[in-house]
């Protein structure tokens, strides 16, 4: 499968650890995106790559939160000091230049507990 | 924060009907996407229409959008068991950040 690919898909941790996340793009995609879904509504845009320079960053991620892509290639979501606000399932996309539409990846769902 | 708003936002139908579910929006964009969410394969792009089309099909799927009215209207026609699912209207202003509402969840009764 050459899809988008998130790891881990589950991840259950307590309050104030700090968890990270992965995301593989599909392989010829530049751009890069994170974002976070709760229950009953529509994902919210977190961060975007293009190759490996982060663009664009939203209000939500606070500054525990924290996106790296080196190299353009694979890209890793950390949370630290989680709080119960965190659960949410985080979603990975990619896109090709020039194309809006995004791929995305399964998600990694977070529990913080 | 949330620009589109899916309507209804949940709708269930004998399988071989027609769904239709709306989507509104509050600022200018640059093309609205649809994409559909199931536990099996997470979020799936399904159509993309641009601000200067009107209407656009693929297979059993038409899409309308009305840039004055800022809305846009999913159909999808002889419906399947296999479209029960979440559906959700993206807009892209022009800076890539897609903007999601909170879907529509369409069950398909067999």
């Amino acid at each position: 499968d050459t899809g988008v690919s998130q790891d881990p898909r589950h991840k259950i941790t307590k309050r104030g650890q700090n968890v990270t996340f992965r995301c593989d793009p599909i392989s010829e995609h530049n751009r890069l995106y994170w974002y976070r879904q709760t229950l009953g509504q529509g994902p919210e845009f977190l961060t975007y790559f293009q190759n490996e320079a982060q663009l664009e960053k939203s209000r939500l991620l606070s500054d525990r939160f924290s996106a790296e892509r080196p190299k353009g290639s694979f890209s890793t979501l950390e949370i630290q000091r989680t709080e119960q606000g965190d659960s949410a399932m985080y979603l990975c996309a990619s896109s090709p230049q020039g194309i809006t539409e995004a791929f995305f990846g399964q998600g990694t769902r977070l529990t913080v507990v | 924060s949330q620009q589109g708003e899916e309507d209804p936002q949940a709708l269930s139908i004998q399988e071989g009907e027609n769904a239709t579910m709306n989507c509104s929006y509050k600022t200018s964009i640059n093309n609205l996407q649809w994409y559909r969410q199931n536990s099996g394969r997470g979020l799936v792009h399904l159509i993309l229409i641009r601000s200067n089309e009107r209407e656009k099909h693929s297979g059993r799927l038409r899409v309308t959008l009305d840039t004055s009215k800022k809305s846009s209207s999913l159909l999808i026609t002889a419906s399947r068991a296999a479209d029960t699912a979440s559906y959700f209207c993206a807009t892209d202003e022009g800076n890539y950040q897609l903007i999601w509402g909170a879907g529509t969840k369409l069950i398909i009764k067999p």
